[in-house]
Order: structure tokens, then C-alpha cells, then sequence
């Protein structure tokens, strides 16, 4: 079983809008927490990274926050660009440094 | 300063071949990192060298092999290809371990017929 479990799978939204896509995890302890973007066909490129006691990193209209009681993250885009067409990964970096990624979730921006 | 490079951008095999697949991290970047990425799902962790020495293994058989080189750049080898080794590819560097922040490359999509 996936140690790192994303949702929603995939979602549409309209240019301008804001959405928030969720992470929970169950590896634990961790290192940090880290979300990245995935281009169809490139490799991911890092948005944030969190320690287990930060709450909140913001990356230009991307914003993460992480609440490691209930082993959740959330990345919330704001004012949503087609360039924002993408897969968007939570990645959990154990102890052993070995990173869980979770599946994705994939984001469909229209105009 | 180039970014990370993976060669080649895509190949096709056939069940039983054998593959080699190569990664030049960023200039100064000690640690390479592989990745398995199917269709549809998240990267899955390969190996990490540092150094050139392997400092970490995932849940992978032995048909997969790499090495790190003293320029730092490195090969990911896999024998005796199956059908469910296709994949995209993804090599990573950092400036030393997989604690650093994470700089992937564009990745080789390999096809297994």
C-alpha cells in the first residue's frame, strides 16, 4: 500500500479560479515534505518544501501547508493559469531518505 | 549553468534486451538519484549513489544495476527487459544526499515490446 495517497485524482478548472489538492501520508517519522510539478512527459520540478515543523511555504500563487498531527498537506493554487496544466506530486522524504512519492494528481486549467 | 541531462530522450526494446541508460547531474552535484515512472503514477525510488558509492536501494530485482562515475555522472542498466519495464525514467541530483533538494532531469521514456 502507497505510503503517500493523493486526491482528488484529477480535476478541471476555470482560468482564474483557485483549487486545493490534498496529500495524506503515513510514513513516518519524516524529513520533510515536498510538492512538485510535472509537465506531460518532462521531469518534476520542486514548488515547496516543508520540514515536519513548518505549517505553511508559499511559492508565488502556490501555497502549502502541512499539518503533521493528522499526517496531511494541502497545495492550493490560487488565480489558476492554463500554464498550470499539470500533474502535481506530494513527495514524503523518510528518515531513510528514500521518498515516497504519491500518484499525482492531475490539474486541467481552461480558458 | 546546464540543468540535469539524461541521454537518450527515448528508445524502444524488445523483452529480453538489455538497456543502458545515462545521467549527468549539475555541475558540483555529488548525489544521483533513479526513478521508475509509470504511466499514470508517481516516480518510484531506484537507487542513490553518492560519491559513487550506492547509499540507497528500492524495491527493485537485480536486473537493475547502476553506477556513478568520478565526474559524477551515471548509468542505470537493466537486463533482461519485460514488458512491465516500461517507463519514464528519471535521473535527479543533488548537492549530496536525497535530504537536499531534488533536481530531476527530463527523464528517457523507455518501450519494451
Amino acid at each position: 500500500k502507497n505510503q503517500v495517497e493523493q486526491s482528488p485524482q484529477s480535476l478541471i478548472i476555470l482560468e482564474g479560479k483557485n483549487c486545493t489538492l490534498q496529500c495524506n501520508y503515513t510514513v513516518s517519522p519524516f524529513s520533510n515534505l515536498r510538492w512538485y510539478k510535472q509537465d506531460t512527459g518532462r521531469g518534476p520540478v520542486s514548488l515547496t518544501i516543508m520540514t515536519f515543523s513548518e505549517n505553511t511555504k508559499s511559492n508565488g500563487r502556490y501555497t502549502a501547508t502541512l499539518d503533521a498531527d493528522t499526517k496531511q498537506s494541502s497545495l492550493h493554487i490560487t488565480a489558476s493559469q492554463l500554464s498550470d496544466s499539470a500533474s502535481y506530486i506530494c513527495v514524503v522524504t523518510p528518515n531513510d531518505y528514500k521518498l515516497s512519492f504519491g500518484a499525482g494528481t492531475t490539474v486541467t486549467v481552461r480558458a | 549553468d546546464a540543468g540535469v541531462t539524461q541521454s537518450p530522450t527515448h528508445l524502444i526494446k524488445t523483452r529480453g534486451q538489455q538497456v543502458t541508460l545515462r545521467c549527468s547531474p549539475i555541475s558540483g552535484h555529488k548525489s544521483v538519484s533513479w526513478y521508475q515512472q509509470v504511466l499514470g503514477q508517481g516516480p518510484q525510488f531506484i537507487f542513490q549513489y553518492y560519491e559513487k558509492e550506492e547509499r540507497g536501494r528500492g524495491n527493485f530485482p537485480d536486473r537493475f544495476s547502476a553506477r556513478q562515475f568520478p565526474n559524477y555522472s551515471s548509468e542505470l542498466n537493466v537486463n533482461a527487459l519485460l514488458l512491465g519495464d516500461s517507463a519514464l525514467y528519471l535521473c535527479a541530483s543533488s548537492p549530496q544526499g536525497l535530504h537536499y533538494e531534488q533536481y530531476f532531469g527530463p527523464g528517457t521514456r523507455l518501450t519494451v515490446t
